[in-house]
């Protein structure tokens, strides 16, 4: 059974940083590119970065460019996400979500339970 | 950026009953939309990608239509597990995804 689980999450202070991270089982991580997507109470998700299967290219939302890194190592089964100079409006629950590829397309499946990440003073 | 509006925000129904949920693009994603389903403090899960193609596991009760801008999910019977929050999500251009659908009872 494919399974994704994130930690890391936790209160930060606006201006910090943060480092999450995913643990893939159930299927072949290093043949599948991942995704992060994060979601607010309420409203609906917003994708923010993926990587790669091999890790050799990334690409990020708007909003977090320049300030958020996602990396991966294939040989732990381990996505990272490290967010920096952190802002309220990052507060959100943070999923990471596999690329499953068909129909010449790129969906998110499955995703994990997610990690809370919360920025206040 | 591709902005996906859904309607209605609540859909109030009863079980044994028939949902049908609306998903709206600002421009056209052609057929590559799909529909994922989130029940509180669960993870979100894909029950429809490039429109109509039901992902593994997925009933036959849920179903999807549309292409170009407009895109519906059919709940052709309604089960008590089914009433949850639904999202729609494009990937033509980007990735993003709609407001959300909440079918209540």
């Amino acid at each position: 059974q494919m399974q994704l689980v994130e930690s890391g999450g936790g209160v930060v202070q606006p201006g910090r940083s943060l480092g999450l991270s995913c643990v893939a089982s159930g299927f072949t991580f290093s043949g599948y590119a991942m995704h992060w997507v994060r979601q607010t109470p309420g409203k609906g998700p917003e994708w923010v970065a993926v990587i790669s299967s091999d890790g050799s290219f990334t690409d990020f939302a708007d909003s977090v460019k320049g300030r958020i890194t996602i990396s991966r190592d294939n040989s732990k089964n381990t996505l990272s996400l490290q967010l920096n100079s952190l802002k309220t409006e990052d507060t959100a629950i943070y999923y990471c979500a596999r690329a499953f590829f068909s129909s010449n397309s790129y969906w998110f499946d499955p995703w994990g339970r997610g990690t809370l990440v919360t920025v206040s003073s | 950026e591709i902005v996906l509006t859904q309607s209605p925000a609540t859909l109030s129904l009863s079980p044994g009953e028939r949902a049908t949920l609306s998903c709206r693009a600002s421009q056209s994603v052609s057929t590559y939309l799909a529909w994922y389903q989130q029940k509180p403090g669960q993870a979100p899960r894909l029950l429809i990608y490039a429109a109509s193609n039901r992902a593994t596991g997925i009933p036959a009760r849920f179903s999807g239509s549309g292409s170009g801008t407009d895109f519906t999910l059919t709940i052709s019977s309604l089960e008590p597990e089914d009433f949850a929050v639904y999202f729609c999500q494009q990937r033509n251009t980007g990735w993003t995804f709609g407001q959300g659908t909440r079918v209540d009872i």
